[in-house]
């Protein structure tokens, strides 16, 4: 199964919305497909589970949320915090991990 | 605390073999997978492969099939990762993630079992150059 993830790029300022998609190849269930952030330097961190379950300690300003096989995640108001790369990855077919979305600094 | 810590940089030659290491602690090695992710300078995760602790059991991906071992010392909760014949294109960061289990309880207390890579390793950066 490939995840495509769009933009490959968002350039967006502290409190903005960012809106950020992970399309499947085929029809996965909405219960293996999770979230990370990475931040510059770092592993990856876990932030959502099961397309839409917050991970201990994250930030309700995250949601995750899906439709067929688009899947998203939201995050509300950006925090300086939150400029990182963020990556889906399925696992319902093995394990893969869709490219990967920079959401940067504007 | 639950951590996975890892072993130190390598540099290889091409052809030669590197090995990995990743010791667990905090929590009961023998009852959660492992998983490997490799990372190359300013690419994405790339998923490796997993292995069963307890059983010993093990499942790569296609791309590492006949090049990847996984295996384990439950004596020391170590995981290992060993990649052969490596090549310039296997310069990466490469990870230990553990396979998390996580019950969710849904509307009306229904239950819920997932599976995530919970808890990462410092990463390992391995160089292959002559």
């Amino acid at each position: 199964i490939v995840l495509t993830q769009s933009p490959g790029t968002l350039s967006l300022s502290p409190g903005e919305r960012a809106t950020l998609s992970c399309r499947a190849s085929e029809t996965i269930s909405s219960h293996y497909l999770t979230w990370f952030q990475q931040r510059p330097g770092q592993a990856p961190r876990l932030l959502i589970f099961g397309s839409s379950n917050r991970a201990t300690g994250i930030p309700d300003r995250f949601s995750g949320s899906w439709s067929g096989t688009d899947f998203t995640l939201t995050i509300s108001r950006l925090e300086p915090e939150d400029f990182a790369v963020y990556y889906c990855q399925q696992y319902a077919t093995s394990r893969t991990f869709g490219q990967g979305t920079k959401v940067e600094l504007k | 605390q639950v951590q996975l810590v890892q072993s130190g940089t390598e540099v290889k030659q091409p052809g030669a073999s590197v090995t990995v290491s990743c010791k667990a602690s905090g929590y009961t090695f023998n009852n959660y997978d492992i998983n490997w992710v490799r990372q190359a300078t300013g690419q994405g995760l790339e998923w490796m492969g997993w292995m069963n602790p307890k059983t010993g059991t093990a499942e790569s991906a296609q791309k590492f099939q006949g090049r990847i071992t996984m295996t384990r010392n439950t004596s020391t909760t170590t995981a290992y990762m060993e990649l052969r014949s490596l090549r310039s294109e296997d310069t990466a960061v490469y990870y230990c993630a553990r396979w998390g289990k996580i019950l969710w309880f849904g509307e009306l207390l229904s239950k819920h079992y997932y599976n995530a890579m919970d808890v990462w390793g410092q990463g390992t950066t391995v160089t292959v150059s002559s």
